[in-house]
Formats: C-alpha cells, structure tokens, sequence
C-alpha cells in the first residue's frame, strides 16, 4: 500500500506559535489528492482542505495554510498563531481513486496547544 | 441534509455476541465505506462500496461483513465479536471520481470485553 506518513505522533506548543504539522506521502500515480482532517476531542472528522496534484499553489485560509511540494511528496500544513481551539488530532490523506486504496490515512498528529 | 448517520453512538457487547452498526446517508452518494480507528494507527479501511449491489475488501476485512442493497445505506456486521474489535467506527461516503472530499459519520466507540 503507498503510505501517508505524519513522523510528529504528538506536538505542544504554547497559545500564540506558530506550529507547522508534517505529511509525507507515496504514490505511483499521476493524479491525486491531498487531504487534511482535525479530530476535535469531540471526535467528530472535519475536513479542512483538498489539493490535487496538478495544482501546486500554497494555499492560505484564515490562519491555516498548506505547502504542497510534489519534489519531496509532502504537504505540510501551518497554524499561525495557535489557540488553544486549535487542540485537535489532525490526519493527512491521500486518494488516488476509488477501491481499495480508498482514502489512505496517516497515523495522525496530537497537536496540544497550551494556555 | 442530515449527511452520514451512524447508529449507535456507543455500545458494549461480549465475546461472541453479533451485531449491526448501522450507515445511512442522504446525498446520493455512489461510494461508502467502512473505517475503524484506533490508538497511534490513524484510520484502517475496513471495506467499500461503489454502489448498490457492489462491496469489496479494505485493509482490515477480517471478522467484518457489509452489504450494500440502497444506495443510501450500508451496514457493518460483526458476525462474533472479538475484543481485538474495539474500536472507533468510522462511516464515510463520497461521489465517485475526481478526489472528492469524504462525509464522515459521527462514529461509534464499540467495546468488547
């Protein structure tokens, strides 16, 4: 199976860093897509964006953003000026069509933000 | 639109008993699948439909059955709970095709003791 890698198992940071949360991926193939979840304690999946890779182009939202570099398969995802909202686990995936490959999960990043 | 519906939101069973976690959902959606979750090991496929009438294998088959006989819903039995079974659930739906972004349910935590 190609993997999606997320080396950080568990980040803290105190409120107001800004922290930036790693993915690494594999793939043979020439399409696909990128995603990035957050579990709030909650335990609820909330999806936070989805790149494709055609489309290389840094994204920014608020104060979230993602670089996406295809030379080195990552998709690193970086809160700017964190809040203790921000707390969650958050998931990188990767589809590259239906079927079994599916949706393929890292393992996830505890990120703790502290007050 | 209600989305993904997962029932129940908890439950406990024994060794060996059997039950059905249930998955509905309202968007038309060709594809739903099965995950679980579990501690430092991120979310496993369990097994996936392209539609009525058509299911297949994930990553983690064994011990699960599915059946997909509507569109909308898409049922998960354990036919003879195992405590290595504990575990979050995870019901996800998506259309088919181009990478969409999946809608999952809000999960059921299953304990077997």
């Amino acid at each position: 199976a190609q993997k999606v890698t997320q080396a950080q198992t568990e980040i803290s940071v105190v409120e107001k860093e800004d922290v930036t949360l790693d993915c690494v991926y594999e793939t043979r193939d020439t399409t696909y897509y990128l995603f990035w979840y957050k579990q709030p304690p909650s335990g609820e999946l909330v999806f936070l964006i989805r790149r494709n890779s055609f489309d290389e182009q840094n994204e920014i939202s608020g104060r979230y953003s993602w670089n996406f570099q295809k030379s080195t398969s990552s998709f690193n995802f970086t809160i700017t000026a964190s809040q203790v909202v921000d707390s969650a686990v958050y998931f990188c995936a990767r589809y590259s069509g239906g079927g079994a490959d599916g949706l393929t999960f890292g393992k996830g990043t505890h990120l703790i933000i502290q007050p | 639109n209600a989305g993904v519906t997962q029932t129940p939101k908890f439950q406990v069973l024994k060794t060996g008993q059997s039950m059905t976690l249930q998955c509905a959902q309202d968007m038309n959606h060709e594809y739903m699948s099965w995950y679980r979750q579990d501690p430092g090991m991120g979310l496993r496929l369990i097994h996936y439909s392209v539609g009525a009438g058509i299911t297949d294998q994930g990553e983690v088959p064994n011990g699960y059955n599915v059946s997909r006989s509507t569109t909308e819903d898409f049922p998960l039995r354990l036919l003879s709970a195992a405590p290595s079974q504990t575990s979050v659930y995870f019901c996800a739906s998506s259309l088919m095709g181009q990478g969409n972004g999946y809608t999952f349910g809000s999960g059921t935590r299953l304990t077997v003791v």
